[in-house]
């Protein structure tokens, strides 16, 4: 595997499932980030984490719980969705030097749709 | 004010036309820039980014940057069907550990 890698690919769950959304980096990055890209919206950066620390919650609801056991690894847990949570899921990863990042490199993400 | 600027388009090319793509920015002290490729229903692609003032070739993209206007172009030379996408600049500021997107050129290019 290279590159950035998301699983699943397409993901329909119902409101009141719990589900988790897995990514993997083997590009040797330290810095991991989840975002959300609805319909005809830009890209809303979720999550950050650097270093496995996450470093930058954008006010996402607690429905929304990340993990970030190593540098290699992100996963975003999902529990009580509303339908209004559909989109595409990316996952993206960099690497950091201090407070500086370089190029992002995204996953293919995750299709989700909340019935 | 929008952090980074882009015109939502359609921008519509004729196929060997040069495709010209623009985003302002408003962090005076942002470092470097990049330029994303993205098909519908895809995930952004990274296919250029620039750090210092002037142009930056590779293959038929030009990036151009212009810190004292604060703005980055890209140029496509020889478009074709297939760059028909959406591309999305993101700017890195100082100090600042993530990435700010703009929202998105839309280019059609027309056979």
């Amino acid at each position: 595997e290279t590159g950035v890698t998301q699983t699943p690919r397409h993901l329909v769950m119902g409101m009141t499932n719990k589900k988790s959304l897995k990514c993997e980096q083997h590009l040797g990055h330290n810095a991991m980030y989840w975002y959300k890209q609805s319909a005809k919206k830009p890209l809303e950066l979720m999550f950050v984490y650097n270093f496995k620390e996450q470093t930058e919650n954008n006010s996402v609801p607690s429905r929304f719980s990340p993990e970030c056991p190593n540098s290699s690894h992100l996963f975003l847990h999902l529990h009580t969705l509303q339908p209004e949570d559909s989109a595409l899921y990316l996952c993206a990863s960099s690497q950091m030097a201090g407070t500086y990042t370089y190029e992002q490199y995204f996953g293919p993400g995750t299709r989700l749709t909340v019935t | 004010q929008k952090e980074v600027e882009q015109n939502s388009g359609p921008l519509s090319v004729p196929e060997g036309a040069i495709a010209s793509l623009n985003c302002t920015y408003s962090d005076r002290g942002s470092q470097s820039f990049f330029w994303y490729r993205q098909y519908s229903g895809k995930s952004p692609e990274l296919i250029m980014f620039i750090y210092s003032n002037g142009d930056k070739e590779d293959g038929r993209f030009t990036a151009q940057l212009n810190k004292a206007s604060q703005y980055v172009s890209l140029l496509i030379r020889d478009s074709q069907p297939s760059d028909s996408a959406t591309y999305l600049c993101a700017v890195n500021g100082f100090g600042n550990e993530k990435l700010t997107f703009g929202t998105g050129t839309r280019l059609t290019i027309i056979p």
